[in-house]
């Protein structure tokens, strides 16, 4: 069965650092994409990114770019979504999903909220 | 960039009827690199339908998609009160974009 398990939540201060990740497992992780949505309070689903865990090439929306770093580490099949310097306007949940070839997302991870807050 | 419109962002239908909702691309989509997903309040969303009408595993026969070109619909024949959703259609052939959303309530 095809899983994506991403981290818990987490609580930060504006200015702080964070990494979150995604797991996958159940499928060849290596071969598939892995992108990040961000959904906003109340809001609609909006694509940062993705990276093709195989050779690390990385494709950024370009409202994103430069705000978040996307990295993967294939030997243990997770990805990560990171941020070196939070704003309160991060506060959103962070869905991480699969991608197939030329095909649209398959599974998404159940999702990791991220609060900034001071 | 895709630009996304989808319309209307609130259905209020009853169980049994037929839901039909609308995306709109801002350019011609020469390939049908068109999908939906589904999302159920507090849930992540989930695929329905990819290449514009073909069902994503396990996803019952009353939900169809169809459509080409810039215009694209979602249709729910025989609504379930568990068909409650937000729906986001999403192309992926130039990059990735999704539409607001429709929410259909029951």
């Amino acid at each position: 069965e095809v899983q994506l398990v991403q981290s818990g939540a987490e609580v930060k201060k504006p200015g702080e650092s964070l990494k979150i990740s995604c797991k996958g497992s159940g499928y060849t992780f290596a071969n598939y994409w892995i992108g990040w949505v961000r959904q906003m309070p109340g809001k609609g689903l909006e694509w940062m990114g993705i990276i093709y865990p195989g050779d690390s090439d990385t494709r950024y929306n370009p409202s994103f770019q430069g705000q978040v770093t996307i990295s993967v580490d294939k030997s243990i099949g997770t990805a990560y979504l990171q941020w070196s310097s939070l704003k309160a306007s991060d506060t959103a949940m962070y869905y991480c999903v699969r991608r197939p070839g030329n095909q649209p997302f398959d599974y998404w991870g159940q999702g990791t909220l991220v609060t900034v807050s001071s | 960039e895709i630009v996304l419109t989808q319309s209307p962002g609130t259905l209020s239908l009853s169980p049994g009827d037929r839901a039909t909702l609308s995306c709109r691309a801002s350019q011609y989509m020469s390939y049908t690199y068109l999908a939906w997903h589904q999302q159920k309040p507090g849930q992540a969303p989930r695929l329905l339908i990819y290449a514009a009408s073909s069902r994503a595993t396990g996803i019952p026969d009353r939900f169809s998609g169809s459509g080409s070109g810039t215009d694209f619909t979602l249709t729910i024949s025989r609504l379930e009160p568990e068909d409650s959703a937000v729906y986001y259609c999403q192309q992926y052939g130039s990059s990735f974009s999704f539409g607001g959303g429709t929410k259909v309530e029951i």
